[in-house]
């Protein structure tokens, strides 16, 4: 149980165009999830807390307007990164936490995007 | 918010050796520690975690020891073997907030 998957899990565009990353919690329901970037040999950094069915908390220094989050849905939460540059190339990760455990999260695959 | 330091950065023990990681917190609230095992483009895999009502907790080579008094808890891994080498993370968390991460312990064992 607990499992938590992402989409695309890897994704090359072009700088200024657009790109969606999908976090899917596939067997609970998650009403908070939680978007993180990890630059190579980095930790992983939180961008920022998606609740379902209201506005994201993003953390100091991300740019909402350009990190564009939704959380439709208990299963489903997005990330757009919109006008990408090259240094926006990084992995992204999703987690979610089950409503029905108070602590753990569990994290998707990761999304591997490249901005050429 | 919550700061976490993770010591070393970059740890190399002979196989069957242990491994210690320390890592300290800077909020008292926090009430959960969890430790990842990270491989290289994978998604962080939950190896052991603690909670703030106990002092230690073992899973076969793995344990986990918090001291809230001090706000630091470490992993310790005996018999290392050459599949544990890894990026290690800690983080900590209270109730509802997001995970705040450790920096990471690059872990090599070698064979």
């Amino acid at each position: 149980g607990a499992v938590v998957s992402q989409h695309p899990s890897r994704v090359i565009c072009k700088s200024g165009t657009s790109v969606k990353i999908e976090c899917r919690s596939l067997d609970f329901q998650a009403t908070t999830m939680f978007w993180y970037r990890q630059f190579p040999k980095q930790s992983l950094m939180l961008m920022a807390t998606s609740n379902e069915g209201s506005k994201a908390t993003y953390e100091q220094g991300v740019e909402k307007d350009k990190f564009l989050i939704n959380h439709a849905s208990l299963t489903l939460s997005t990330l757009t990164v919109t006008s990408a540059h090259p240094e926006d190339s990084s992995f992204y990760i999703c987690s979610a936490r089950d409503l029905a455990a108070a602590y753990e999260q569990y994290f998707g695959p990761g999304t591997r995007l490249t901005v050429t | 918010g919550e700061n976490v330091e993770q010591h070393p950065s970059t740890l190399s023990v002979q196989e069957g050796d242990s491994a210690v990681i320390k890592c300290t917190y800077s909020d008292s609230a926090s009430n959960y520690f969890p430790w990842y095992k990270q491989e290289l483009g994978k998604r962080p895999q939950l190896i052991i975690d603690i909670r703030s009502n106990v002092g230690e907790k073992k899973d076969q080579r793995i344990a986990v020891t918090l001291n809230k008094t001090a706000k630091h808890f470490s992993l310790h891994i005996t018999e290392t073997q050459p599949e544990d080498s890894a990026v290690y993370f800690c983080a900590a968390s209270y109730r509802n907030t997001p995970l705040v991460f450790g920096k990471g312990t690059r872990l090599s064992v070698i064979a």
